[in-house]
């Protein structure tokens, strides 16, 4: 079964800021995707990036941007210039052939004005 | 075009009773998944729907079942409720189930509550 592991449960930035949130994976998967998601005090799980396993390059999404280490199973998200609208619980999240999404326990982001 | 919508948005009930959950997809959307949410284990994936049929299913006993509809609506069942079933219950949409469409869009959840 697939496992993603976020090893921050919480993590604190200044605002304009960058900060690097952690997910590591284990899969015997070859062609996946892997997710960031956002959850704001309100609960919705908004779609921050995505990255396809197949595809070499980090995923881009505006201040969001992936570290993809597909040999270490590594998939980390940097925020850029945080801002106070950025404070929220991230998943990483994986998504293989057959189920659905397999959650991290996630990462509360703190942003210090 | 609308989001993905979850009825009601917050439940109350008894332990022993059971509940009905309600998802509409966004349209054109035909995969439909559902999630438990809890702080102790965190998000756990329950089971997905696709034109009708459940596509596969998680961890959880029978008490815990769903369907989908023609018109890709589902609707996810807890009978005999326990007090652990207290969760926050999201669904998810999807195009379809290819890998390829694996983009899915939440709803707000429905908060249940077991006493």
């Amino acid at each position: 079964a697939q496992t993603v592991t976020q090893s921050q449960p919480e993590m604190s930035v200044q605002e304009a800021e960058t900060v690097t949130l952690s997910c590591t994976y284990d899969t015997s998967e070859s062609d996946y995707y892997l997710f960031w998601y956002k959850q704001p005090p309100s609960r919705q799980m908004i779609l921050v990036i995505r990255q396809e396993a197949y595809k070499q390059q980090n995923a881009t999404e505006n201040r969001f941007s992936v570290n993809f280490q597909k040999a270490a199973k590594s998939f980390s998200l940097k925020i850029s210039d945080s801002q106070l609208g950025d404070a929220a619980m991230y998943f990483c999240a994986y998504r293989g052939g057959a189920d659905g999404l397999t959650f991290g326990k996630g990462t509360h982001l703190i942003i210090q004005p | 075009k609308a989001g993905v919508t979850q009825t009601p948005r917050y439940l109350i009930k008894t332990r022993g009773q059971q509940v009905t959950l309600s998802c509409s997809p966004i349209s054109g959307h035909r995969s439909v998944s559902w999630y438990q949410q809890t702080p102790g284990q965190g998000l756990q994936f329950l089971f997905e729907y696709f034109s009708e049929t459940q596509r596969n299913k998680g961890n959880f006993p029978g008490r815990f079942s769903g369907r989908q509809f023609s018109n890709s609506r589902s609707e996810m069942n807890v009978s005999t409720l326990e007090l652990g079933d207290s969760a926050l219950y999201l669904c998810a949409s999807t195009k379809g189930t290819q890998i390829s469409n694996t983009e899915a869009f939440f709803g707000q959840g429905t908060r249940l509550t077991v006493v």
